[in-house]
């Protein structure tokens, strides 16, 4: 049973347009959510997180909102460049945020269009 | 800065042999992850490490097991191979001593596994 989902195996978007990537959990229980951007042949590298008691949280062009009712986050690029073209991986975990193992999404392949 | 490493980076085995993954986190970090990816899934947690005690053990097969030695670094054993172990095998670091706020776990390149 996925606990993760990420609906969107893929999405498509213009270079200087907003991309959202969406994430929803099925896990009350989670408490520290992350977003993680993969290369091919390379491992995940760490983007942005949030914890339950914040509904967003910004860093530079990313933010993260999370809708805790809805059990929904979900990741914004303004503006999206072709460099963020790779494989988004939204993570859940439980307590101390973010220290105990990490339940993945299957992750949303972003392609920003020059 | 520095990240994690792990090395091989690739393996190939034959059915039926074993496999030692290495790993060796960011330095002062005190816990490890070992993560398994196969083919178009998503990374799943295998067993991690504090302060090198296990500390949470997942989806792990009873013919793997791993260790965390004094130097921090770990390693994951892999014995009578099958197939389906054929995957991408992440490391992942993260200091969770100590501080205060989040502990963001930061991976290394992955070791590819191959069973042949």
């Amino acid at each position: 049973d996925q606990q993760v989902k990420q609906n969107s195996p893929s999405l498509s978007v213009q270079e200087g347009r907003i991309s959202i990537l969406n994430c929803d959990y099925t896990n009350s229980m989670f408490d520290y959510f992350l977003w993680y951007k993969k290369y091919p042949a390379e491992g995940p590298t760490f983007l942005i997180s949030i914890s339950s008691i914040k509904d967003k949280n910004e860093d530079g062009r990313f933010t993260v909102f999370l809708n805790k009712s809805a059990k929904h986050l979900s990741l914004h690029i303004v503006p999206s460049q072709p460099g963020d073209s790779a494989v988004y991986f939204c993570a859940a975990s439980v307590g101390q945020g973010g220290s105990e193992k990490l339940v993945f999404g299957k992750g949303t392949k972003l392609t920003v269009n020059p | 800065a520095a990240g994690v490493i792990q090395s091989p980076r690739h393996l190939i085995k034959e059915k039926r042999e074993t496999a030692t993954l290495k790993c060796y986190p960011i330095p002062r970090h005190d816990t490890v992850y070992w993560y398994q990816q196969g083919p178009g899934q998503d990374p799943q947690f295998l067993i991690s490490f504090y302060e090198k005690m296990q500390s949470d053990k997942g989806s792990i097969p009873d013919r793997f097991s791993a260790q965390q030695f004094s130097d921090y670094h770990s390693e994951l054993n892999m014995s009578s191979l099958e197939l389906g172990d054929s995957a991408l095998y992440f490391c992942a670091s993260s200091l969770v001593f100590g501080r205060q706020g989040t502990y963001e776990q930061y991976f290394g390149p992955g070791t590819r596994l191959t069973v042949t």
